[in-house]
């Protein structure tokens, strides 16, 4: 079974400027998540999207982070602008109940805003 | 915010000892998860155990549930180099949401 992938592993970005994450679930699980980690912390949820609807968003600072999934399969993360604070592990999840509710996580993507 | 919160943050043993951590939590929940991290990769799934569990194993791991105490550890035993990482407590309600807490940078000396 292939995993949860995720591109890039890395970007490096200057302050004010726009970024994408891209995250391809693993097929059939309906729910999908984007947590941020920054460094020395515990994953942080952003978003929940069960198919393609928006389940929870109560986290995502929605003046510069938008999210959507699409056909409830692939989902994006964007962040514009970029400020410093955002330098963190983006790391896409997703899970299903024939796995008890266990995440399966990608590898993140690591973003480093200077 | 998050939910978890696990003690040691960081606990160094030598190979073949069991490594213990500890998971607080505050409210009711579904079930309970553990997760590791390896530096700089994504986190991998250990274990689950639902909130009408005591105790769950899966080969060298043991975890207990005590939800009167709002508390969960996880035993590793015989520890090796390749157990070290970091792990992570995370919390489930109804809507699936797992919330985690900050972890314990676990280091197995050989």
């Amino acid at each position: 079974e292939a995993g949860v992938a995720q591109s890039p592993r890395y970007k490096i970005i200057e302050k004010r400027q726009s970024v994408a994450f891209w995250c391809n679930p693993i097929s059939g699980h309906a729910t999908l998540y984007w947590y941020q980690q920054i460094l020395g912390q515990g994953p942080k949820l952003l978003i929940q999207f069960q198919n393609n609807g928006v389940v929870d968003d109560s986290q995502l600072p929605k003046d510069r982070f938008s999210a959507e999934r699409l056909k409830g399969v692939d989902s994006t993360l964007k962040i514009q602008p970029a400020k410093l604070e955002d330098s963190a592990v983006y790391l896409c999840a997703s899970s299903s109940i024939k796995d008890s509710y266990g995440y399966t996580f990608g590898s993140g993507t690591r973003l480093t805003v200077v | 915010s998050q939910q978890g919160e696990e003690d040691p943050q960081a606990l160094s043993i030598q190979e073949g000892e069991n490594a213990t951590m500890n998971c607080s939590y505050k409210t009711s929940i579904n079930n309970l998860q553990w997760y590791r991290q390896n530096s700089g990769r994504g986190l991998v799934h250990l274990i689950l155990i639902r909130s009408n569990e005591r105790e769950k194993h899966s080969g060298r791991l043991r975890v207990t549930l005590d939800t009167s105490k709002k508390s969960s550890s996880l035993l590793i035993t015989a520890s090796r180099a390749a157990d070290t990482a970091s792990y992570f407590c995370a919390t489930a309600a109804l809507s699936e949401k797992l919330v985690f807490g900050k972890g314990t940078k676990l280091t197995v000396n050989p």
